[in-house]
C-alpha cells in the first residue's frame, strides 16, 4: 500500500517567515511533485524532481524551492512566505508502471499566511 | 494559460440517477487522461483513466469517454450514490520521454448527490 506522508496538515505562518513543507514517500518512486490547490484553479505544478539532487520547475515556480537530498524525501520552501501563498499544499509520488506513471498524493498541507 | 478545463464549477443530481463531468483540453500532446476524486482535507486518489488509443474504459459505476477530435472526455458515474459526493478533477499527461508522469489539472468540479 502506497504511503506518501506530509509533515503537517495544517500550518499558520507570519509574512516574511521562512516555512519547510516536508513529504516522505516509502515506495521507493522515482518522481516527486508538489502542488498546490486554490479554489477555482485546480492543483497547480509547482516544483518535481526525478531523483535525488534533481529538480524541475514545474507552471508556477516563483517564489518556492526545493529540496531531494534522499529518494523518499522532497522539501518545498518558502523562503519569506507572503499572504498570496496561503494554500492548500499536495504532495506526489509516481513510478512507472508499464509505459503509463501512477501518481500518488499525500493528505496535504493547509498553510496559511498572515 | 489553461490546457485543461472543467467549465462547471459544481454539479448537483438525485441518489440513483447518472452524474456526467466533462473536461476539455487544448495540448495535442497530452495522450493520457485521468480522473481524480478529492474528500476534503483529504489528498486526492486516482478514480480512472484513458489512453488516448481509446475511446471509452469503464470500471465499475464509472466509465470515461474520450472524443480525441474535439479534445473533450467526459466521467459517466452510474448510478450516483451519496458517497460520490466530493471534488473531481481531470487531469491529462503526456506519455513517456521525460514527462515523468507529470499532471496537468483543471479546475475541478464539486459533484453533489442528493439521497
Amino acid at each position: 500500500d502506497v504511503k506518501v506522508t506530509q509533515s503537517s496538515r495544517y500550518l499558520v505562518k507570519r509574512t516574511g517567515e521562512k516555512v519547510f513543507l516536508e513529504c516522505v514517500q516509502d515506495m521507493d518512486h522515482e518522481n516527486m511533485f508538489w502542488y498546490r490547490q486554490d479554489p477555482g484553479l485546480g492543483l497547480r505544478l509547482i516544483y518535481f524532481s526525478y531523483d535525488v539532487k534533481m529538480k524541475e520547475k514545474g507552471d508556477i515556480p516563483e517564489g518556492y524551492s526545493v529540496s531531494r537530498e534522499k529518494k523518499e524525501r522532497f522539501s518545498l520552501i518558502l523562503e519569506s512566505a507572503s499572504t498570496n501563498q496561503t494554500s492548500m499544499y499536495l504532495c506526489a509520488s509516481s513510478f512507472l508502471r508499464g509505459t503509463l506513471y501512477e501518481q500518488y498524493f499525500g493528505p496535504g498541507t493547509r498553510l496559511t499566511v498572515t | 494559460d489553461q490546457q485543461v478545463k472543467q467549465n462547471s464549477p459544481s454539479l448537483s443530481v438525485q441518489e440513483g440517477r447518472i452524474s456526467i463531468l466533462n473536461c476539455d483540453y487544448t495540448n495535442s500532446m497530452f495522450d493520457y487522461f485521468l480522473w481524480y476524486k478529492k474528500y476534503p482535507a483529504e489528498g486526492p486518489t486516482f478514480l480512472i483513466s484513458i489512453s488516448s488509443i481509446k475511446d471509452k474504459n469503464e470500471d465499475g459505476r464509472f466509465t470515461v469517454f474520450l472524443n480525441k477530435s474535439a479534445k473533450h472526455l467526459s466521467l459517466h458515474i452510474v448510478p450516483s450514490q451519496p458517497g460520490d459526493s466530493a471534488v473531481y478533477f481531470c487531469a491529462a499527461s503526456e506519455v513517456g520521454g521525460t514527462s515523468y508522469g507529470k499532471l496537468t489539472f483543471g479546475q475541478g468540479t464539486i459533484l453533489t448527490v442528493h439521497p
